[in-house]
């Protein structure tokens, strides 16, 4: 049973910069499982924010960036501004057609 | 512009039967893979279903395999999910997504607003 791993939460200051991390319980994320992001607030459709590791879906800031730090898939967010307050998910495509998402991380900016 | 819309959901009973679809429109339907991803209130999001462009390939979450099908109408613009012997803990939003990607990208471009499953 594949699992992937997400911080539950996660605080930061408007301005600030966080990074968010998305692991396997067993192994290492690489871009061979083109990891990808998506910002949800309550009562909304996720929003895709990053695929394929590192590039931007269309319209979304450039401070949002994701990369490969160590064995996991990260996403960065630099210049933290009220409206990021929501819950990130990552999903790893684990081949043969199948997906699977982490458990999400809240993210609180205050 | 590229749309998805589900419909379908509702109340049914454990052990009852549901069919969602998801119609869209903006694209060339057949040319992408699609799927179902779902919700449970005050949870995270879990991967249900894929199908690919073609319908010849269709893939599932463990946890729904043997009681769910994806499969889709490509001249209808259409995607289903034909959900049986339903289970309390399958109560979730039902997003469809549009694949990009399929064999490079791998990721959820579009996702539609969801319908409410309800298993009580």
């Amino acid at each position: 049973q594949t699992v992937v791993t997400q911080e539950p939460s996660f605080s930061v200051s408007p301005g600030g910069t966080l990074t968010l991390t998305c692991g396997l319980s067993s192994g290492s994320v690489s871009s061979s499982y083109y990891p990808s992001w998506y910002q949800q607030t309550p009562g909304q459709a996720p929003r895709t924010l990053i695929y394929n590791t590192n590039t931007r879906s269309s319209g979304v800031p450039d401070r949002f960036s994701g990369s490969i730090l160590g064995n996991k898939a990260a996403l960065t967010i630099t210049g933290a501004q009220a409206d990021d307050e929501s819950d990130y998910y990552c999903v790893l495509y684990m081949g043969s057609g199948i997906w699977v998402f982490g458990g999400g991380t809240k993210v609180t900016v205050l | 512009e590229v749309q998805l819309l589900e419909s379908g959901g509702g109340l049914v009973q454990p052990g009852g039967s549901l069919r969602l679809s998801c119609g869209a429109s903006g694209f060339t339907f057949s040319s992408y893979g699609m799927t179902w991803v779902r919700q449970a209130p005050g949870k995270g999001l879990e991967w249900v279903s894929g199908i690919s462009g073609s319908g010849g390939g269709t893939y599932y979450a463990n946890s729904v395999k043997g009681r769910f099908t994806i499969s889709r109408d490509n001249s209808m613009y259409t995607l289903f999910l034909q959900m049986n012997s339903l289970r309390v803990e399958d109560t979730a939003v039902y997003y469809c997504a549009k694949i990009r990607g399929w064999g490079s990208d791998w990721y959820f471009e579009i996702w539609g607003r969801g319908t409410l499953v309800h298993v009580s």
